[in-house]
């Protein structure tokens, strides 16, 4: 696609829940990225992918995080046993290659009842 | 996590002016970034730096690679309100792994 695409813009879900968010990079693009932000801050690292791997896992903050990326395109983010502390957005972005300039989407924004 | 240091943190400036921001940091970035954001929407890229001491322009933006490696600053010149926003820096750093440190963000207002 044009850009880089997640899904769904807005969840809402209840504590305790598991949930997953998508995301899409944009074609051709090797390395992908998950980011949260909570309201007014910085931007937090995750994980990212070089291809279907992940180098760096250094930033999920719990056990309760995961992701995974097949066929070195669409990533998927998964929080088990949601918190109500999980609440934020969730940024996807991607690179032609690790280190190069990141392109964003437009985020998943998580509220946890 | 870690972060840079961004400053200003928030200003408000009059449409016209110009706006300078910086990031710093005490260590070594091989690119540096600067994005902006506005709200309900992601970071999007305004100006990529690739060398110690480049400048690089983009429209009315102009931002620069400190030569230490160590710190960068954007500026804005000719403000109009649609800058409104928050702008970011990230140093892009090589230890291994790639590593993206951003900055904790200076929210822009623009008075008409």
């Amino acid at each position: 696609g044009a850009g880089v695409s997640q899904s769904p813009s807005n969840k809402v879900t209840e504590k305790g829940k598991d949930v997953e968010l998508r995301c899409d990079p944009i074609s051709g693009h090797t390395a992908l990225y998950w980011y949260r932000q909570s309201l007014g801050q910085g931007l937090e690292f995750l994980i990212y992918f070089q291809g279907n791997s992940a180098p760096d896992k250094s930033g999920l903050p719990s056990d309760r995080f995961s992701a995974e990326r097949t066929g070195g395109s669409v990533s998927t983010l998964t929080i088990q046993r949601t918190q109500q502390e999980d609440s934020a957005v969730y940024l996807c972005a991607s690179s032609l290659w690790e280190g190069n300039e990141q392109f964003f989407g437009p985020g998943t924004r998580l509220t946890v009842l | 996590g870690q972060q840079l240091n961004q400053s200003p943190q928030s200003m408000f400036i009059q449409e016209g002016e110009d706006v300078s921001m910086n990031c710093t940091s005490s260590s070594i970035f091989n690119t540096w970034l600067w994005y902006k954001q506005d709200p309900g929407e992601g970071p999007v890229l305004l100006i990529a730096l690739y060398k110690a001491g480049e400048l690089t322009s983009n429209g009315r933006l102009t931002a620069q690679f400190g030569i230490t490696r160590k710190d960068s600053f954007l500026n804005i010149s000719a403000s109009i309100p649609s800058d409104v926003g928050i702008y970011f820096c990230a140093g892009v750093t090589t230890s291994g792994t790639y590593k993206y440190i951003f900055g904790t963000g200076t929210r822009l207002k623009v008075l008409a």
